[in-house]
């Protein structure tokens, strides 16, 4: 158990809704990232938040959005889905801002079904 | 910009066989090297990792050395078991910077 905990596990949900995605990062972790994993595209970053604030985007749709809470969990917001959206969505934390020396811990995912 | 390469699978072994899952990166500047196991049904979790050039990284009986002459950071054991199958990606981040780039993954199956 990493400590990183994501709600729901599983998301069933037709083309043009919207979901939220949350994630409660280790006790501890200022820093929140997501990531997408899909069979087409693999393991991709999609955006960063540290200490409520956006850090780093990465090939983040602007359909997309996230945010930080002041208690530092984090949602992702997916509107307008499409049948491409369809992936594992998994929630990453680490102690600082970035690079190689802080460690990010991933928490289960969530499975996201657009039909 | 950074990219990581992986050897395809699936890779099948029997158990106790030694295994090697190839790893070559393209990076700006020095980046730090991870590897990722992913279990079925589960998240990611480290495996281990390096931070600079000829550091080896090791845990629960996996090595890999980050060499930076040929841009590899090759995962080695030296005898798998059946819990050891489960998806393996490389990784890097470089700098001070904040995302991982990942490799497509290389699968392992491990029968008796």
């Amino acid at each position: 158990d990493s400590g990183v905990t994501q709600t729901p596990k599983h998301l069933i949900t037709a083309t043009g809704q919207r979901v939220t995605l949350r994630c409660s990062p280790r006790s501890g972790d200022l820093s929140v990232y997501w990531y997408q994993q899909s069979l087409d595209q693999g393991l991709q970053f999609l955006i960063q938040y540290y200490n409520g604030e956006e850090r780093a985007k990465g090939n983040i749709l602007e359909r997309f959005s996230a945010q930080q809470f002041p208690d530092l969990h984090s949602e992702l917001n997916l509107s307008s889905l499409e049948l491409g959206d369809s992936a594992l969505y998994f929630c990453a934390s680490s102690v600082g801002r970035g690079g190689g020396s802080y460690e990010q811990y991933f928490g289960p995912g969530t499975r996201l079904t657009v039909t | 910009g950074n990219s990581v390469t992986q050897m395809e699978g699936p890779v099948t072994l029997s158990e106790e066989a030694f295994l090697t899952i190839n790893c070559t990166y393209t990076a700006t500047g020095y980046p730090s090297l991870f590897w990722y196991v992913q279990y079925p049904g589960e998240g990611l979790q480290l495996l281990l990792k390096a931070t600079k050039a000829d550091d080896k990284g090791s845990n629960k009986g996996f090595e890999a050395t980050y060499r930076k002459e040929t841009t590899s950071f090759h995962l080695e054991k030296g005898s798998v078991q059946v819990s050891d199958s489960a998806v393996y990606f490389c990784a890097l981040v470089t700098g001070g910077g904040n995302k991982l780039t990942f490799g497509t993954g290389t699968q392992l199956k491990v029968e008796l």
